[in-house]
C-alpha cells in the first residue's frame, strides 16, 4: 500500500531565516506530487506540482520554491521565510484523479 | 473559474442525528468531487469520492452524492457520534488542468 510522509510534523522559524520541508512517498511510482498551503480559517491554496522528476508548476508567486530531486521526493523551501508563511503545509500525491494527503507541518513564523 | 462553496461554515449538532452538508461548485465540468476529513492540526483523510457519472457512494454511515446539472454535493452523515466531529472540505477535481478546487469547509460539532 501507498504511504505519504512529511516531515518535520511542527517547526519554529524565525523571520529571514530558511525553509525546508521534505515529503516522500513510499508504494507507487511516478505520482504527481502536490504541495498545499492552509493559512489558519482558510481553505487550501495549491502552490506546487510536480508531473515528474525535475517538472515544477508554481501556481502562486510568492518566496517560495519547490523541488523534485527524485521520483517520491518533494521539497519546499525558501531562502528568506516571511511572517506571512506561517501556515499549515500539506503534501499530496496522486496516480489519477483521486489525491491522498501527508500528516503536514505546522509552519510558525515568528 | 471554477468556484466551490460549503453551507454551512459551521455546524452543531446532538449525537445520534443525521445531518446534511452542501457543496456546490459552479463549473460542471467536473471529473469527480471527493469529501475530506480534517481533524484539528491533522492532515485530509479522503472519505469518499464520486466520478462525474456517478450519482452516489456509501461508506458506513456516510452518503455522498453528485448532481452535475445542478452543481451540487452533500454529504449525508447517520446517526452522527462525537467523533465524527472535525471539519469536513469537498473539492473538485478539474479535467481541464488536473487540479483540485477547494470549499473552505464546514467544521461539524457533535455534542454528546
Amino acid at each position: 500500500s501507498q504511504t505519504i510522509h512529511q516531515w518535520p510534523a511542527t517547526l519554529v522559524q524565525p523571520v529571514g531565516s530558511p525553509l525546508s520541508l521534505e515529503c516522500t512517498v513510499e508504494g507507487t511510482s511516478n505520482p504527481n506530487l502536490y504541495w498545499y498551503r492552509q493559512a489558519a480559517g482558510r481553505g487550501l491554496q495549491l502552490l506546487f506540482y510536480s508531473v515528474g522528476i525535475g517538472q515544477i508548476s508554481s501556481e502562486v508567486p510568492q518566496n517560495l520554491s519547490a523541488s523534485r530531486p527524485q521520483d517520491r521526493q518533494f521539497i519546499l523551501s525558501s531562502k528568506k521565510l516571511l511572517l506571512s508563511d506561517s501556515g499549515f503545509y500539506l503534501c499530496a500525491w496522486s496516480a489519477g484523479h483521486e489525491q491522498f494527503f501527508g500528516p503536514g507541518t505546522r509552519l510558525t513564523v515568528l | 473559474k471554477q468556484e466551490v462553496t460549503q453551507i454551512p461554515a459551521a455546524l452543531s449538532v446532538p449525537e445520534g442525528e443525521n445531518l446534511v452538508l452542501n457543496c456546490s461548485f459552479t463549473d460542471s465540468a467536473i471529473y469527480n468531487l471527493q469529501w475530506f476529513r480534517q481533524d484539528p492540526g491533522k492532515g485530509l483523510t479522503s472519505l469518499l469520492l464520486i466520478q462525474s457519472s456517478q450519482r452516489e457512494q456509501t461508506s458506513g454511515r456516510l452518503n455522498a452524492s453528485l448532481d452535475k446539472s445542478s452543481g451540487r454535493s452533500t454529504l449525508y452523515i447517520a446517526a452522527s457520534q462525537p467523533g465524527d466531529s472535525a471539519t469536513y472540505l469537498c473539492a473538485a477535481f478539474m479535467d481541464s488542468n488536473y487540479q483540485l478546487i477547494w470549499g473552505a469547509g464546514t467544521k461539524l460539532i457533535i455534542k454528546p
